[in-house]
């Protein structure tokens, strides 16, 4: 069975200080991890995933996680926020060969303060 | 290219009816999924198509909910019967052949009166 924790519903910031947003996993299986993003009215967007190459991830925007096997965590980081950066962010899981349904996390709203 | 789409994009109808979203998924590719995002949750998995075949139809809530994809391309998802606790936004994604990447419509919203 897989899961997804989100830790927190929603995360403000002010404008060009760090973002932060966690997920945590649970698989039997070894996972791929995602993070998407959604803006209001707008569809799922890709922002990175990970699927075992390296640990630290880089994506699109200036957001990077890294995945720490040991602490079963895929945070998601960028050093400096935009106000562009204001959606909702959500942590999926999914096997690596089978079935790829994604497993969504509830979502994390990240406000960003000017 | 083009991407996913969906139609409609709203949908608004009475309690009891019969309902059918449609989603065009990528040209070529084989895997094809639906979700299903209630209000303030993460979309959660209904289906999954690989060519005209579901392949996992286990995350279907109950029988009113039934999806065809009788040429390998487009999908159409129905819904009969329908009640105030359908309304959601509904996702499509499709994805090629053996990749775990989804590509997202942008969703069909449906709101049952």
């Amino acid at each position: 069975a897989q899961s997804v924790t989100q830790l927190d519903s929603h995360v403000s910031v002010s404008e060009g200080t760090p973002v932060l947003l966690r997920c945590n996993y649970s698989s039997s299986y070894s996972p791929s991890l995602f993070w998407y993003v959604q803006h209001p009215n707008k569809g799922l967007q890709l922002l990175l995933k990970y699927t075992s190459a390296a640990t630290l991830v880089k994506g699109i925007n200036g957001f990077e996680a890294e995945f720490k096997k040991s602490e079963t965590s895929f945070h998601l980081t960028k050093p400096s926020a935009h106000m562009s950066d204001a959606a909702e962010y959500f942590c999926v899981v999914t096997r690596t060969s089978g079935t790829y349904k994604y497993i969504f996390g509830t979502g994390t709203r990240l406000k960003v303060l000017a | 290219g083009a991407g996913v789409s969906q139609t409609p994009s709203n949908k608004v109808t009475e309690k009891g009816k019969y309902v059918e979203l449609r989603c065009d998924p990528i040209s070529g590719h084989t895997a094809l999924y639906w979700y299903r995002q209630s209000l303030g949750q993460g979309p959660e998995f209904l289906i999954y198509f690989q060519g005209t075949g579901a392949a996992d139809d286990s995350g279907l809530p109950n029988d009113r909910f039934f999806a065809v994809r009788p040429e390998g391309s487009v999908s159409t998802l129905k819904i009969q019967r329908t009640e105030r606790g359908d309304s959601a936004v509904y996702l499509c994604a499709s994805s090629p052949a053996g990749s775990d990447e989804q590509f997202f419509g942008p969703g069909t919203r449906l709101t049952v009166l």
